[in-house]
């Protein structure tokens, strides 16, 4: 398995305003994931985080809202940018270890007011 | 778009008594992994099962998988009180990447 952190745990944030989510990973990853969870919904994955190019988003994401940085194989970045209401989640990443094994972090509770 | 769909929504039980979650896909899948969330927390990794597998097992969890059905079900027996929780199933595509299409999740509620 993989120690995954996240800072912060939880914020309140205005409206217009951005927000940066850090993960740290405590071993050298390849795959880094970074994931969405509305209110009483599932997961959605927002975007694959690559080391050392442009993350991949899925569809419906999009740069400029869900900026991703990955500068080593232990950290990535999630900017949540102009917020609004619609974006108050739960945002989690997640490593892939042991063949395909994929574990989250603790999540980052993100209310927008 | 969600992938999977998990049955039934929410489940209570007794302590003691076993738990069923099902879990229902819609494409060829690589892995299928159960999850259990506990308040909207982190997402805890229960157990992963390969598409030529057939049946798991770790501690008190069974699950079994039907690629003919597109289908997996996970079973708690014994349950504690500790295992109120939601629970999520999650596939990865049979093309050889890592990204997970989740189910829609069980609640499960054990009665003291």
């Amino acid at each position: 398995s993989a120690v995954i952190s996240q800072k912060p745990s939880r914020d309140i944030c205005q409206r217009g305003t951005s927000l940066t989510i850090q993960c740290q990973v405590d071993s050298q990853v390849t795959m880094m994931f970074w994931y969405r969870q509305q209110p009483g919904q599932s997961l959605t994955l927002i975007a694959t985080a690559n080391q050392g190019s442009e993350a991949t988003y899925e569809s419906g994401f999009v740069i400029d809202k869900f900026p991703i940085s990955r500068p080593n194989l232990t950290f990535s970045t999630l900017t949540v940018s102009n917020m609004s209401p619609e974006d108050s989640s739960i945002y989690l990443c997640s490593v892939v270890v042991n063949s395909y094994e994929q574990y989250f972090g603790p999540g980052t509770r993100l209310t927008v007011t | 778009s969600q992938q999977g769909e998990e049955d039934p929504q929410a489940l209570s039980i007794q302590e003691g008594e076993n738990a069923t979650m099902n879990c229902s896909y819609k494409t060829s899948i690589n892995n299928l992994q159960w999850y259990r969330q506990n308040s909207g927390r982190g997402l805890v990794h229960l157990i992963l099962i390969r598409s030529n597998e057939r049946e798991k097992h770790s501690g008190r969890l069974r699950v079994t998988l039907d690629t003919s059905k597109k289908s997996s079900s996970l079973l708690i027996t014994a349950s504690r009180a500790a295992d109120t929780a939601s629970y999520f199933c999650a596939t990865d595509a049979n093309f050889g990447n890592e990204k997970l299409t989740f189910g829609t999740g069980t609640r499960l509620t054990i009665i003291p």
